[in-house]
């Protein structure tokens, strides 16, 4: 069946670092791949999609490129905040409504 | 208001008692879905209704749980004979179809069973 494999957390930064979480996937067909995050306290927000081979989602300094070869959506920061610090979870939907997530995981950035 | 509400936002249940967990979702959204948060679980998909069709309830773990949408607005999730394995924070989330767009989050439920 489909399902999203995330690295294992938790990852810990000092301010400005490089950021990188990997996320592989195994689906049939074409799926749509998504990060959300989920702050201390808060609900999953979305961070970025990309529907199709070769796109790049981004948002606030995230990117994620979907790469069809490898089967593989890592998220990537140039420069993480101690604000960054929360939980990200891949997920992908394979039937345009249905999300199966990766486990999570938890990013915390040090000042 | 603006997001998906849910309510209780906590609650705490003897095991055997019956739970009802609430959630009103952005208005105008036609798709209503509840997931499960547990440790060690991950998010687990639960059911989803669309509009008037019959929902989809392949993820609702044992038929202890149920769900219901009134009205095409709120929905319902009841847990009969909570189990301490129950205890999770239950999200809901909405979109406006199930054609792609933006699946929007709840802050959720945590349920914990003593």
């Amino acid at each position: 069946g489909n399902s999203v494999t995330q690295m294992e957390g938790p990852v810990t930064l000092s301010e400005e670092a490089f950021l990188t979480i990997n996320c592989t996937y195994t689906a049939t067909g074409y799926p749509s791949l998504f990060w959300y995050v989920q702050y201390p306290g808060e609900g999953l927000q979305l961070l970025l999609k990309a529907t199709k081979a070769d796109d790049k989602g981004s948002n606030k300094g995230f990117e994620a490129t979907y790469r069809k070869e490898t089967t593989s959506f890592h998220l990537e920061k140039g420069s993480v905040q101690v604000s960054d610090s929360a939980v990200y979870f891949c997920a992908l939907s394979d039937s345009s409504y249905k999300l199966i997530f990766g486990s999570g995981t938890r990013l915390l950035v040090r000042p | 208001g603006a997001g998906v509400s849910q309510s209780p936002s906590n609650k705490v249940t003897e095991k055997g008692k019956d739970v009802e967990l609430r959630c009103d979702p952005i208005s105008g959204h036609t798709a209503l879905y509840w997931y499960r948060q547990s440790l060690g679980q991950g998010l687990e998909f639960l059911i989803y209704f669309q509009g008037n069709s019959a929902p989809d309830k392949s993820g609702l773990p044992s038929d202890r749980f149920s769900a219901e949408r009134t009205g095409g607005s709120v929905s319902t999730l009841t847990i009969q004979r909570t189990q301490q394995e129950d205890s999770a924070v239950y999200l809901c989330a909405s979109s406006r179809d199930n054609s792609g767009n933006t699946i929007y989050f709840g802050e959720g439920s945590w349920l914990t069973v003593v």
